[in-house]
């Protein structure tokens, strides 16, 4: 049959103005969080990564902030160009002790950007 | 340095058939993953290894296998293949198990017809 597709968020912005992209997670025990950029026909692009030991941390024109109370995290992007446009999804890194971890992906958020 | 091959881009199979997907990890990198991504249940964690042991495990039939070898590379299989497991496998290569960078391939298409 027909599959149904997961219904993504789509935020719009002006080129040139900030984009914020907001993402909960699910598992106090996580450790540590990564964003990542999709660009279609792509494997996902690692942009920046937050430890559960921080609450801020920036990159290049992107800023993530963490907030452990409400298990809520967002990613800042400044001055948006159009080659921002892609799909942007958060992972926290769930920890199994002596076991590595496994990444658990959110369902992703379209970014567009208009020119 | 060289990112993460993943080999072949594209594949098409059919049902009842059997699969074998490849992955090179970023040379010094000794931890791959490998991950399912679909329209409807977007990116979903199917096992982990390092040092040529599985370390972790996700919610997958056991027809989902992998292994990896003394160099770090790493193969998936998927047996007696099913219309739903048509989609993009990812594989993301890691310095060590655990809370670190994670960097993913392009992706293995499979089209199961």
């Amino acid at each position: 049959g027909e599959s149904v597709g997961l219904h993504l968020p789509t935020l719009s912005v002006q080129e040139g103005d900030n984009s914020i992209i907001n993402c909960a997670y699910s598992n106090s025990a996580s450790d540590y969080f990564i964003w990542y950029k999709q660009e279609s026909g792509k494997g996902p692009q690692f942009i920046i990564d937050i430890r559960s030991n921080m609450d801020k941390r920036q990159g290049q024109r992107v800023t993530v902030l963490l907030n452990k109370t409400v298990k809520h995290l967002s990613l800042q992007i400044a001055a948006t160009q159009p080659g921002d446009s892609a799909v942007y999804f958060c992972a926290e890194n769930m920890a199994v002790y002596n076991q590595g971890g496994k990444l658990i992906f959110g369902q992703g958020t379209e970014l567009s950007v208009k020119p | 340095k060289a990112g993460v091959t993943q080999t072949p881009r594209y594949l098409i199979k059919t049902r009842g058939q059997q699969v074998t997907l490849s992955c090179s990890p970023i040379s010094g990198h000794r931890s791959v993953s490998w991950y399912q991504q679909t329209p409807g249940q977007g990116l979903q964690f199917l096992f982990e290894y390092f040092s040529e042991t599985q370390r972790n495990k996700g919610n997958f039939p056991g027809r989902f296998s992998g292994r990896q070898f003394s160099n770090s590379r790493s193969e998936m299989n998927v047996s007696t293949l099913e219309l739903g497991d048509s989609a993009l496998y990812l594989c993301a290569s890691r310095v060590r198990a655990g809370n670190t960078e994670a960097f993913f391939g392009q992706g293995t298409r499979l089209t199961v017809v």
